[in-house]
């Protein structure tokens, strides 16, 4: 595709239930990361894949959080049991490779979740 | 893990005016870009520059990996540059972008 989409725009849902969120990343690319934004912050990282395995998750807050790249290109990022500061805007990225000079990285528009 | 700082965190400008936006870093870097964050949350490359300079239209940056600060340079600003502009680094150890915490930049007509 054009960009980088994720799906669904919005997603509210009550505590304790479960989620997906979902990334089609920008075609091509390898590379695909998961980041976080509260309100009046900047994105934090989550979770990044190389191909399909999770080359870095070491931004997960707990063990409720789990992404999943099964074929290298679409991920999904699955949240347990959530709870109301899981609330957040979940945004995915992707760049063509993680080699230096060719890691530019390429932001959807975002998952708002709401949890009540 | 890195630290990094933008700065002002707040501007109102005329439009027409200029401006430079300022991101320290507190560690090497890989990669740095430079994002707008449109109303509507859609963040938006503007550059990708992890040394040099580089121009597009009204918009330049220059990264000084050595000394780790990077600048954003807005001239002749219109209001559809508000918004918050962010400046993300990747350090030399991981692939992971690490975010300030961003410049929120009003343009007024």
């Amino acid at each position: 595709g054009a960009g980088v989409s994720q799906t669904p725009s919005n997603k509210v849902t009550e505590k304790g239930k479960y989620v997906e969120l979902r990334c089609d990343p920008i075609s091509g690319h390898t590379a695909l990361y998961w980041y976080r934004q509260s309100l009046g912050q900047g994105p934090e990282f989550l979770i990044y894949f190389q191909g399909t395995g999770a080359a870095d998750d070491s931004g997960l807050p707990n063990d409720r959080f789990f992404a999943v790249r099964p074929e290298g290109s679409v991920s999904t990022l699955k949240i347990q049991r959530t709870e109301r500061g899981d609330s957040a805007v979940y945004l995915c990225a992707s760049s063509l490779t993680v080699a230096a000079g060719v890691d530019e990285q390429f932001f959807g528009p975002g998952t708002r979740l709401t949890v009540l | 893990g890195i630290q990094v700082e933008q700065s002002p965190p707040d501007l109102i400008l005329q439009e027409g005016a200029n401006s430079t936006l300022r991101c320290n870093f507190s560690d090497s870097v890989n990669n740095l870009q430079w994002f707008h964050q449109n109303p509507w949350g859609q963040l938006i490359n503007l550059f990708y520059i992890p040394s040099g300079t580089k121009q597009n239209g009204r918009l330049s940056a220059t990264t000084v990996a050595t000394e780790r600060y990077s600048l954003l340079y807005i001239s002749s600003s219109q209001t559809t540059d508000s918004g918050v502009y962010f400046c993300a680094v990747e350090m030399n150890t991981g692939n992971q972008f690490y975010f300030g915490t961003g410049t929120s930049l009003t343009v007024i007509p």
